[in-house]
């Protein structure tokens, strides 16, 4: 399996524009997660779904942040309009989740955000 | 939610085992002990977990605490490639609410290996 696959790499774009970061979760995961992460507020969870259900989106930032997972292989994250403190590395990550056992998270390489 | 305690940062010699601490002195019952590193400029990775016994797999092994208040990742023989930055977390999985299915990353132990 190739993992859990996050484009772009890299995203620089200018304060005000929108963005859209994409994530493709491992086949046969039920569950995925968006993080971001910052050298301030270090990796925190944005959005949570499960078979394709937002579950807990508290936190979420802004209403300028948005996510679909439109079906079982595909998310996005939308910023609209980007600010500079959006700047981030912004990770998907998916899992296997029945209530009551412990699942692993596996993290895609994330998404570096610079926006100027 | 219970937290976890673990130091800032350690050092340890390449091909020499590595003990990385952690403590949560106010686990409950019901919380699964996870471990997970960040290799630099990668996503977090999994490493381990387990509930009351001590764990083994490919990449660590687990020892916990009778009392469960506090446990330890070992790395048998650290290699340059397991410089990363380790995380304990605890996680609730009796719920359906949050914590059942949450990591809250904490800041980790950033684990240097020198040649």
């Amino acid at each position: 399996d190739a993992g859990v696959i996050q484009s772009p790499r890299h995203e620089v774009t200018e304060m005000g524009q929108e963005v859209t970061l994409r994530c493709k979760p491992i086949s046969g995961h039920n569950s995925l997660f968006w993080y971001r992460q910052t050298m301030m507020r270090g990796l925190e969870l944005l959005i949570y779904f499960n078979n394709n259900v937002p579950i807990d989106d508290s936190g979420m930032p802004e209403d300028r942040f948005s996510a679909k997972m439109p079906n079982a292989s595909f998310s996005t994250l939308k910023i609209q309009p980007s600010e500079p403190r959006d700047s981030a590395v912004y990770f998907c990550a998916s899992s296997f989740y029945l209530p009551g056992l412990a699942d692993e998270q596996y993290f895609g390489p994330g998404t570096r955000l610079t926006v100027t | 939610d219970a937290k976890t305690t673990q130091p800032n940062s350690m050092e340890s010699n390449e091909e020499e085992p590595v003990h990385l601490p952690c403590n949560h002195s106010t686990i409950s019952g019901t919380d699964y002990i996870h471990w997970y590193r960040q290799l630099p400029s990668q996503g977090p990775e999994y490493v381990i977990h387990g509930l009351t016994s001590n764990v083994n797999n490919r990449m660590a092994s687990l020892a916990i605490a009778e009392d469960r208040k506090s446990s330890t990742l070992i790395l048998h023989r650290a290699t340059l490639r397991d410089a990363a930055v380790y995380y304990c977390i605890l996680r609730d999985v009796s719920n359906s609410g949050a914590g059942s299915y949450q990591l809250t990353f904490g800041k980790g132990t950033k684990l240097s290996v020198i040649p």
